[in-house]
This record gives structure tokens, C-alpha cells and sequence, in this order.
């Protein structure tokens, strides 16, 4: 079993929708939980950390739960230029290096 | 710019020959990090340094890859002997060590394609 999983995609949407991405990883080792936004042919960039109560920055709100080992990342009022690939990384506690799952293609279309 | 730099961009060569990378990290940053990223797939880890210590080495980084942080700034990525599976981006990733909260910011990348 991969140690983080993602939905596969990809996911077409047309502007204005809302959209969900599920995440589960496998180590209950981990401790810190990110999304990363990664458009086509550059470097992924930090798209918000996840906390558990839940944290909301503009129209993304990205849901954490430690019992089941999922994360979630909704985004609200799609916009074209939320097109991009969206990467489920997870730290492990005492590690410094980042596990990414294979990512999540987004296409919003006119 | 003061992000994360890596040079260079992109790399085509034969197989059997070797080749190096270069990163530069945000200045300030103590730790950097080199993944490998294929088509399709998120980045995997191959090493980190903080300063000029190599801390940790993944099972992927095989005795044809070495890395050097000699200073504790900039770092070098070496394959040597190429084939043609190390085709894929090297990322290089740097980071301030925070006890509570530790971003790692991403370079460009360099895209090596082996004929």
C-alpha cells in the first residue's frame, strides 16, 4: 500500500463549482499534513498547511482526520486559474522529508 | 529572486555519461532537499543535507548518485554512469529548521532526459 493516496483524476469542472479532493496516508507516524499546488511543467508550491480543527484560507478549506488518516481539500468557486495538479504530502514525526502522493489533476473550464 | 535556484534547467545527454546539478538554496535556509519527480507521479525523496551535513538518504538514490553540500550552502546532485530510468526532474527543495512549522520551498527543477 502507497503511503499516501490520492483520488485519481483527472477532475473537469467548469467555473463556479465546487470541488473536493480525499487524501489517506498509512503511517499514523505522521505529524504534519500539507497541500501542495503543482501546474503543469514547474515546481510545486506550497498551497496550505492542514491542521485539525480544520483551516480555511479564502475559498479553500482543507479538513484533517487523524482517526481515519484522511485529508481533504475542498475548493469553492472554481476558478480557471485553479487548474493545476494538487499533491497530498505528509511529514512523518522525527523525519524531515516530505511524502508526496501522486496528485490530483484539477481542469475548470469556461 | 531570492527563491531557490538550480541550474541547469534541462539536460539532455547520452547514456553512459555522467552528469551534475547544481542548487541554490534561499540563502538563509539550513536545510535542502533533493527529490526526483517522473511523469504521472508526485516527488520522491532521494537525500537532505542540513548544512553541510547529508542526513538522510533514500533507498532510491543508488551508489551511482552522490551529493555534496561542501560549504553548507550550495549543493551538487551527480549521476554517474546514466541510464535511461534517471529520466525525470531533480528538484531541489530548501528550508529554515523551525521546531513547529518547517516549509520547504521548491526550485524550478532541472529535467534530464537520457537518449
Amino acid at each position: 500500500r502507497k503511503e499516501v493516496e490520492q483520488d485519481p483524476g483527472p477532475f473537469n469542472v467548469p467555473e463556479g463549482a465546487t470541488v473536493a479532493f480525499n487524501c489517506t496516508y498509512s503511517n499514523s507516524a505522521s505529524q504534519s499534513f500539507f497541500w501542495y499546488r503543482q501546474d503543469c511543467r514547474k515546481e510545486p508550491k506550497l498551497l496550505m498547511s492542514v491542521y485539525s480543527s480544520g483551516n480555511e484560507d479564502g475559498r479553500f478549506t482543507a479538513q484533517l482526520n487523524r482517526a481515519s488518516q484522511y485529508i481533504s481539500l475542498l475548493i469553492r468557486d472554481s476558478k480557471l486559474s485553479d487548474s493545476a495538479t494538487y499533491l497530498c504530502v505528509v511529514n512523518r514525526a522525527g523525519y524531515s522529508t516530505l511524502t508526496f502522493g501522486k496528485g490530483t489533476m484539477l481542469l475548470v473550464s469556461p | 529572486d531570492t527563491g531557490v535556484s538550480q541550474d541547469p534547467r534541462h539536460k539532455i545527454t547520452k547514456r553512459g555519461q555522467n552528469v551534475t546539478f547544481r542548487c541554490d538554496p534561499i540563502s538563509e535556509h539550513n536545510r535542502l532537499y533533493w527529490y526526483r519527480q517522473t511523469l504521472g507521479q508526485g516527488p520522491e525523496f532521494l537525500t537532505y543535507f542540513q548544512n553541510e551535513a547529508q542526513l538522510e538518504k533514500s533507498r532510491l538514490l543508488s551508489d551511482r548518485f552522490s551529493a555534496e553540500r561542501p560549504k553548507g550552502s550550495f549543493s551538487t546532485l551527480e549521476i554517474q554512469r546514466t541510464e535511461q530510468g534517471d529520466s525525470a526532474m531533480y528538484l531541489c527543495a530548501s528550508s529554515l529548521d523551525r521546531r513547529r512549522e518547517e516549509t520547504q520551498y521548491f526550485g524550478p527543477g532541472t529535467r534530464l532526459l537520457v537518449l
